[in-house]
């Protein structure tokens, strides 16, 4: 019974290029969220996705990010054209329908991003 | 807005010790809250939650209660061991059905053998 399953554990991207970060839910969730740890912080809420659906997006940066949640496959993160800012630890979250997220969900182990 | 304030770290302590990280709160409604535990190199994991005033939180020894006359959610554990060294982090639900989780900045505990 796999957890929250997020890839790659480590990103090294140049400065201006893509960084895509994927996350598979725990098997039968169908919510996911995505939160930014910068160092020395605590995690900030992203974006909070279902199926095919952008649920709440208001804490993504205005320009550059955007998340999806396809009917089929991972979930992903996309970063166009990084910068140096952007380096940071990615976190996903998961929960099941029909459980108020209130209740707490389970995160994957993380994707690091640095930006050189 | 809502926040959640934590004692600030590092947080030294020899096995046995007694443990306390404070948590403080701010928050329209009525939240959950949470205490999430970060080993090295890992995720999050949820350590305990209360959902509601006076509710205590337990889990591997440790125990928080949500105050809501004082808005705290203080984290104990009596007898630390060093495998519990990790980040602590504290969090708190916003109270909309979105269920985004508001969090500390992290309380880092080293224990000594």
């Amino acid at each position: 019974n796999a957890g929250v399953m997020q890839n790659p554990r480590h990103l090294v991207r140049r400065r201006g290029q893509e960084a895509r970060l994927r996350c598979s839910p725990m098997k039968g969730h169908s919510h996911v969220y995505w939160y930014r740890q910068l160092p020395e912080e605590g995690l900030k809420f992203m974006v909070y996705l279902q199926k095919e659906n952008i649920i709440d997006e208001s804490g993504m940066p205005k320009e550059r990010f955007s998340a999806e949640f396809p009917k089929e496959g991972p979930s992903i993160l996309r970063i166009q054209q990084v910068v140096r800012g952007d380096s940071a630890a990615y976190f996903c979250a998961s929960s099941p329908p029909g459980r108020d997220p209130r209740s707490g969900y389970t995160f994957g182990s993380g994707t690091r991003l640095t930006v050189v | 807005g809502d926040s959640v304030t934590q004692m600030e770290g590092p947080v030294t302590l020899s096995e046995e010790a007694f443990l306390t990280i404070n948590c403080t709160y701010t928050a329209t409604g009525y939240p959950s809250l949470f205490w999430y535990v970060q080993y090295p190199g890992e995720g999050l994991q949820l350590l305990l939650k209360a959902t509601k005033a006076d509710d205590k939180g337990s889990n591997k020894g440790f125990e928080a209660t949500y105050r809501k006359e004082t808005t705290s959610f203080h984290l104990e554990k009596g007898s630390v061991q060093v495998s519990d060294s990790a980040v602590y982090f504290c969090a708190l639900s916003d109270g909309g059905s979105q269920g985004n989780l508001i969090f500390g900045k992290g309380t880092k505990l080293s224990v000594k053998p």
